[in-house]
């Protein structure tokens, strides 16, 4: 049973950095095709993706959020790390990662997510 | 950026009835499309994806249907628990940059 859990600080303040931790099991993101990917969701707000790390370390990120954002692996700890730098009140959100697997880039399944409420 | 964007916002329906979910996208998707059902307070659960196939698990009343740039869920029979917030998510992009619609709240009338 594949299953992702984030993890991570409910608060943080502004021109701080946000570091998450998604950790997973029954699977191994060093198998062929094994992609995890950050999206987050603001309260009442619709899904925005942010990162994606790939099997082979390949790294894509949100094209308007790049110059922000960090993602990384310890794939002997089975768990991907975001970093988000300069963190401002309008990034105030759940957190969710999720698995792609295979060769298309649906999301199944996400964890349970995690809210982060950016305010001084 | 692909655009998706989600009709109607609010959908009003009661139970037994039939409801029709739209998104459309600023660019021809193939059938790189899903759809996901949300919960208030939880994560998303994925649907469909490959704009028709339903995803382990899923019933039989929700189908997906749609190409290119239209595409349609429709909920056969409303029951008590489909009464949520949809999403539709294309992937179809290289590099990847995935975006979603902005949801359509299915709601009891």
């Amino acid at each position: 049973q594949v299953t992702l859990k984030e993890s991570g600080p409910a608060l943080v303040k502004p021109t701080q950095t946000l570091t998450l931790t998604c950790t997973f099991s029954g699977f191994s993101l060093s198998t062929s095709g094994m992609r995890v990917s950050w999206i987050r969701q603001p309260p009442g707000k619709a899904l925005e993706w942010l990162a994606r790390i790939d099997w082979d370390g390949d790294k894509f990120y949100s094209t308007s959020l790049k110059t922000r954002l960090t993602i990384s692996e310890d794939t002997s700890k089975n768990q991907v790390v975001l970093t988000m730098t300069n963190m401002d009140p309008v990034d105030t959100a759940t957190y969710y990662c999720a698995l792609s697997a295979g060769t298309s880039d649906y999301f199944d399944p996400w964890g349970q997510g995690t809210l982060v409420t950016v305010s001084s | 950026e692909i655009v998706m964007t989600q009709s109607p916002a609010t959908l009003s329906l009661s139970p037994g009835e039939r409801a029709t979910l739209s998104c459309r996208a600023s660019q021809s998707l193939s059938n790189n499309l899903a759809w996901y059902q949300q919960n208030p307070g939880q994560a998303p659960r994925l649907l469909i994806y490959g704009a028709s196939t339903r995803a382990t698990g899923i019933p039989a009343r929700f189908s997906g249907s749609g190409s290119g740039t239209e595409f349609t869920l429709t909920i056969s029979s409303l029951q008590s628990e489909d009464f949520a917030v949809y999403y539709c998510q294309q992937y179809n992009k290289w590099p990847p940059t995935f975006t979603f619609g902005q949801g359509t709240k299915l709601e009891i009338k």
